[in-house]
């Protein structure tokens, strides 16, 4: 079945640790995207990237990092600048990041960070 | 700056009444309208995907709206059952002048169908 694989569901780190969070599709998508969600609040985005071997700030990014080394892979880093972490991560894809393809996002089953 | 709403932000209803989800964007320049479903403690699942062109689009007992110059989208869910059961989150798609087309997401509305 083609989806898109996070893993851990569940991380638990200690302040001042980076942590990596991995994102896997193998729908073979070129466009992938890293969301932060937070209770009461819309989803926000961090990275995205439109192709291979490159990605863009999203709104949020201090604090994270990203790469983009291969087509269905797109890890992100949560470093220890990030003021505050703890938070549930969802990473998506969609076929193409244009607009004008109106291709739907598709979505993982998040990774729920938990610093402390 | 765009801005996406979603009233209520909660709604519970008795199993096999209809319900109607709100979602309104501030600026009507947008390419698309998404509605997702999300299941507690899960990733969103993609509903229906509104382009800026269509008035309406259809699949099984949903039914989402797009009046654009007003800014509002409805998602309309006939008989419902307890499995509808989740929140639901609208988001739209920008419109700008390069190649990318960035999604702005609503908060949600949390929804409870009751036996």
């Amino acid at each position: 079945d083609g989806g898109i694989t996070q893993s851990p569901k569940y991380l638990f780190r200690k302040e001042g640790q980076n942590v990596t969070l991995s994102c896997e599709q193998n729908l073979n998508h070129d466009a992938m995207y890293w969301y932060r969600q937070d209770p009461g609040q819309g989803l926000r985005l961090i990275y995205y990237s439109q192709i291979v071997n490159d990605f863009q700030k999203g709104d949020i990014a201090e604090g994270y990092s990203v790469s983009r080394e291969k087509k269905e892979s797109f890890p992100l880093t949560v470093t220890s600048a990030q003021k505050n972490p703890t938070a549930f991560y969802l990473c998506a894809s969609s076929i193409s990041s244009r607009p004008a393809t109106n291709s739907p996002l598709h979505f993982g089953n998040g990774t729920r960070l938990t610093v402390t | 700056k765009q801005e996406v709403t979603q009233i209520p932000a909660a709604l519970s209803v008795p199993e096999g009444e209809n319900l109607v989800l709100n979602c309104s964007f501030t600026d009507s320049a947008i390419y698309n309208l998404q509605w997702f479903r999300q299941d507690p403690g899960k990733g969103l699942t993609s509903l229906l995907l509104i382009q800026s062109s269509q008035r309406e689009q259809t699949s099984g007992r949903l039914n989402a709206s797009l009046d654009k110059s007003s800014g509002r989208s409805t998602l309309y869910i006939a008989a419902s059952q307890p499995g509808d059961s989740a929140t639901y989150l609208c988001a739209v798609r920008l419109t700008t002048t390069d190649s990318w087309g960035k999604l702005q997401f609503g908060a949600g509305t949390q929804v409870v169908v009751t036996p």
